[in-house]
């Protein structure tokens, strides 16, 4: 079965730092998401992408978070300056229309 | 406001007991409903999930949910649950028409011997 992957599994910075996460969607699905989820608490919508662009964004996703679809396969989160409150784990999730397949997350450490 | 509630942040059951795992929703109209189970240090697996029609739907790996309008309700159930059934379950709504989830703070389930 077709699965979306998500690497790195696990990515420590220092606060300040641009990380990079990238996630590979299911081949043929064409709406895209990242999810976050901080330690002990609940799953959060990030943002969604269509057809190149936002659909849809949080109140989360502020002006530090950008993504990208850099060529016909990969899907990326940028966080430009990471702060200690960004730690979290980030899932990526893509679908044709519903539901959603998440992938298995990185969790990102900033210290 | 638009919420998703799961009241039960932690339950612990026997293996070979019955497990329901409670979801209440606020939205405008019927949304999507959605049930994902995760496993420590996994992504989000889909249980099964509610469109339209039949109010009670079959999942994966034994799990079955029941949807009930008048109380904006989608409880998950299982008859007899297994050690292996020891995760997160998340519950989750999708708005009519959106293609975003928005979950609830989930369910930690500890099933012992």
């Amino acid at each position: 079965e077709p699965e979306v992957t998500q690497t790195p599994s696990h990515q420590v910075t220092q606060m300040g730092q641009e990380v990079i996460l990238r996630c590979v969607p299911i081949s043929n699905h064409l709406y895209f998401y990242w999810y976050r989820q901080i330690l002990g608490q609940k799953v959060e919508f990030l943002v969604s992408f269509y057809n190149n662009e936002i659909s849809e964004k949080s109140e989360i996703f502020d002006d530090q978070f950008s993504v990208e679809r850099p060529d016909g396969s990969n899907f990326t989160l940028k966080i430009r300056s990471t702060k200690l409150e960004d730690s979290a784990m980030y899932f990526c999730a893509s679908s044709d229309t519903s539901p959603l397949h998440f992938g298995n997350g990185t969790r990102l450490t900033v210290t | 406001a638009q919420s998703v509630t799961q009241p039960d942040i932690h339950i612990t059951v026997s293996e070979g007991a019955s497990l329901e795992l409670r979801c209440n929703y606020s939205y405008g109209a019927t949304p999507y409903l959605f049930w994902y189970v995760q496993s420590p240090g996994q992504g989000l697996q889909l249980l099964l999930k509610y469109f339209s029609g039949d109010t009670l739907v079959q999942g994966i790996k034994g799990f079955e949910a029941e949807f009930k309008r008048s109380q904006s309700s989608f409880n998950l159930r299982k008859p007899s649950v297994h050690w292996s059934d020891a995760a997160e379950y998340f519950c989750a709504v999708a708005p009519t028409g959106a293609n975003n989830l928005f979950f609830g703070t989930g369910t930690r389930l500890t099933v012992i011997p």
